[in-house]
């Protein structure tokens, strides 16, 4: 399987409420992270997985959290969503040992109510 | 903290002509990636080139090359030959080296090119 891809690719949720966004990287790509991008604004660094540990994490409260799997699939949760949560959220992979670019999704939209 | 500075929020092209999107950066490590993706309408972030920062040549990828000035903490990207499907939010990013390092983006030049 080749590409990153994303799923649902828009969600409506109201405030308050938990959401899940989920992510398929490619195969051998143990590395994962997640970013935030506001709309006008460049990505900001959620955190990051490396074989389904957490091993960087950007300035967001613990109500982001994430997990990683053994199938190379990752989530993002967010719990009691706020209106500034709105975002599109971007998942990003690379193979472990890369020094080159991330192979990005196309995004969440996520809209909070 | 790492920063990425791109101070043209728009820009604008003809077709066929070349267009320079600026990029400047804040570090005090010496050794670093930059790069520059695109994101179109279908919003997937594609990267356009990349540059290490102990590399003194300049990266080119067809029509895109940058200039990368390491002392001015300057990393400009030059469209050449700029085609309709160049239209795009163009990204500056900044990676440190290491395994758990994340990218640092500016904030976007929104590029227009006209027929």
């Amino acid at each position: 399987e080749t590409g990153v891809t994303q799923s649902p690719t828009h969600l409506i949720k109201t405030r308050g409420q938990q959401v899940t966004l989920r992510c398929s990287s490619q195969s051998g790509h143990n590395t994962v992270s997640w970013y935030q991008q506001a709309l006008g604004q460049g990505p900001q660094f959620i955190f990051q997985y490396y074989r389904e540990e957490e091993n960087g994490r950007g300035n967001f409260p613990p109500r982001f959290s994430g997990l990683q799997f053994p199938n190379y699939s990752s989530e993002l949760n967010v719990n009691a969503l706020e209106l500034d949560d709105s975002a599109l959220y971007l998942c990003a992979s690379r193979p472990s040992g890369a020094n080159d670019g991330y192979t990005f999704g196309s995004g969440t939209r996520l809209t909070v109510v | 903290a790492q920063t990425v500075t791109q101070s043209q929020p728009e820009m604008s092209v003809q077709e066929a002509e070349t267009v320079t999107l600026s990029c400047t950066y804040d570090t005090s490590e010496s050794d670093y990636y930059l790069f520059w993706y695109k994101q179109p309408p279908s919003r997937q972030m594609i990267l356009v080139i990349r540059q290490e920062a102990y590399k003194q040549q300049n990266a080119t990828e067809n029509r895109f090359s940058v200039n990368f000035q390491k002392a001015a903490k300057s990393f400009s990207l030059k469209i050449s030959d700029s085609q309709l499907g160049d239209a795009a939010m163009y990204f500056c990013a900044y990676r440190s080296p290491g395994g758990n390092t994340p990218l640092v983006f500016g904030k976007g030049t929104r590029l227009s090119v006209i027929a």
